[in-house]
């Protein structure tokens, strides 16, 4: 079974604290994303990757920046956390037209 | 750009009883995929059903079925015989040949016993 794995299911930061979202896939696969869920918005995408090293933006970069240094890690980054981006963070990879998903890190920032 | 759209937050169904969750889409790709989704309160993302775009029969996974109405960019999902484990939070997703999974705002479903 492909394995999508985030670091953390439930994290509080404080304002202003540099915070990292870790992803990890066991699969190899290329494709890799990050969403934020916000009730009555659905999943919004912030970023994803297609392969290492390399990063697109989505629909709401703005405030995160994301890393992919190897092909079965790729991290969100909030550089500077605020209120407004407690939310649940999503991780998925992808195949083809298959997605995988981690279990979601709901995220608290005081 | 691709744009998912589902416009009921909410819905309500009895138990055994038949409902269905509209979504409608849009985007300028002749080669697409789309799915259901359903979130539990466990979060995890469950897939349904897919639909291959080129395919015209319309795609069943046993209680659920589809309607796939491809050129008024309409997918909507039908669940038989619901039950009390149905309830969750559905989204419909498209995906286009090597690009981004784009997932409309979801719709709540309860089940009434």
């Amino acid at each position: 079974d492909v394995k999508v794995t985030q670091s953390s299911r439930y994290l509080v930061k404080r304002t202003g604290e540099k915070v990292f979202l870790e992803c990890v896939q066991d699969m190899d696969h290329e494709n890799m994303f990050w969403y934020r869920q916000d009730p009555g918005l659905g999943l919004r995408l912030i970023y994803f990757s297609y392969d290492v090293k390399m990063k697109e933006k989505g629909d709401i970069p703005e405030g995160y920046s994301v890393s992919r240094e190897k092909k079965e890690r790729f991290s969100l980054i909030l550089e500077s956390a605020s209120t407004n981006q407690t939310s649940m963070y999503l991780c998925a990879s992808r195949v083809e037209e298959k997605l995988f998903f981690g279990s979601g890190t709901q995220l608290s920032v005081l | 750009a691709q744009t998912v759209t589902q416009s009921q937050p909410e819905m309500s169904v009895q138990e055994a009883e038949t409902v269905t969750l509209s979504c409608t889409y849009d985007t300028s790709e002749s080669d697409y995929y789309l799915f259901w989704y359903k979130q539990p309160p466990s979060r995890q993302m469950i897939l349904v059903i897919r639909q291959e775009a080129y395919k015209q029969q319309n795609a069943t996974e046993n209680r659920f079925s589809v309607n796939f109405q491809k050129a008024a960019k309409s997918f909507s999902l039908k669940i038989s015989d619901s039950q009390l484990g149905d309830a969750a939070m559905y989204f419909c997703a498209s995906i286009e040949t090597n690009s981004k999974l784009t997932f409309g705002k979801g719709i709540t479903l309860s089940v009434r016993p």
